[in-house]
């Protein structure tokens, strides 16, 4: 079974411009959240969609992020006129639905390095 | 707002026991989580209580004190591969799995 996938796993881009962070979660996983990590720090909730509900946006920084998820799967995390702030590692998990103990591990990718120059 | 605290850096000899120690002040508090991130790599999970006590898992412990808002995590019979950065993460917020992690602790384990 494959894991967490994200693409690409590196991107550069130019300040100004809208970059698109692509994740596919395992397949099951009815939970996927997105991550930030900045370098030697911890991870930064961003938001986390569950099933069929609204999704939780209480972690983006701003209203140039954005994300969406389709058919309860494949997640793109968007981020607009991109920042230099916003250079870091993105990441996404995903976990199992339920309340079950194995519902709080999440899967994470490998993460998606932005850097904005 | 919600802070976690545990030491930046930890350094022990192999084959040795090491405790990492979070303490959390948070809003809401369902649950303590560890996960282990090498250098470049991806966090993965290690462990997660949600009640007080002692759970093992093979040479890692870990354990929750809610009272006390405290928890740590206990390695045993150290290995070089357990080098590596260590995260307490606490779900705030019922019904939410999303979590807020603490800043890492990183661990050197030398020969």
């Amino acid at each position: 079974g494959a894991g967490v996938s994200q693409s690409p796993s590196n991107k550069v881009t130019e300040k100004g411009k809208d970059v698109e962070l692509r994740c596919d979660p395992i397949s099951g996983h009815t939970a996927l959240y997105w991550y930030r990590q900045s370098l030697g720090q911890g991870l930064e909730f961003l938001i986390y969609f569950q099933g069929n509900s609204a999704p939780d946006k209480s972690g983006l920084p701003s209203d140039r992020f954005s994300a969406e998820r389709t058919g309860g799967s494949v997640s793109t995390l968007t981020i607009q006129r991109t920042q230099q702030e916003d250079s870091a590692v993105y990441l996404c998990a995903s976990s199992l639905g339920g309340t079950s103990g194995a519902a709080y591990e999440q899967y994470f990718g490998p993460g998606t390095r932005l850097t904005v120059t | 707002g919600q802070s976690l605290e545990q030491p930046s850096e930890v350094t022990a000899v192999e084959g040795a026991i090491v405790q990492i120690n979070c303490t959390y002040q948070t809003s809401g508090f369902y649950g303590l989580s560890w996960y282990q991130q090498h250098d470049g790599g991806a966090p993965t999970f290690l462990s997660y209580n949600a009640l007080d006590g002692l759970e093992e898992t093979g040479r890692f412990s870990s354990f929750l004190s809610r009272s006390d808002s405290y928890g740590y995590l206990l390695l045993q019979e150290l290995q070089m591969k357990d080098s590596a950065s260590y995260f307490c993460a606490v779900r705030d917020r019922r019904g939410r799995r999303a979590l807020t992690f603490g800043s890492g602790t990183r661990l050197q384990v030398q020969p």
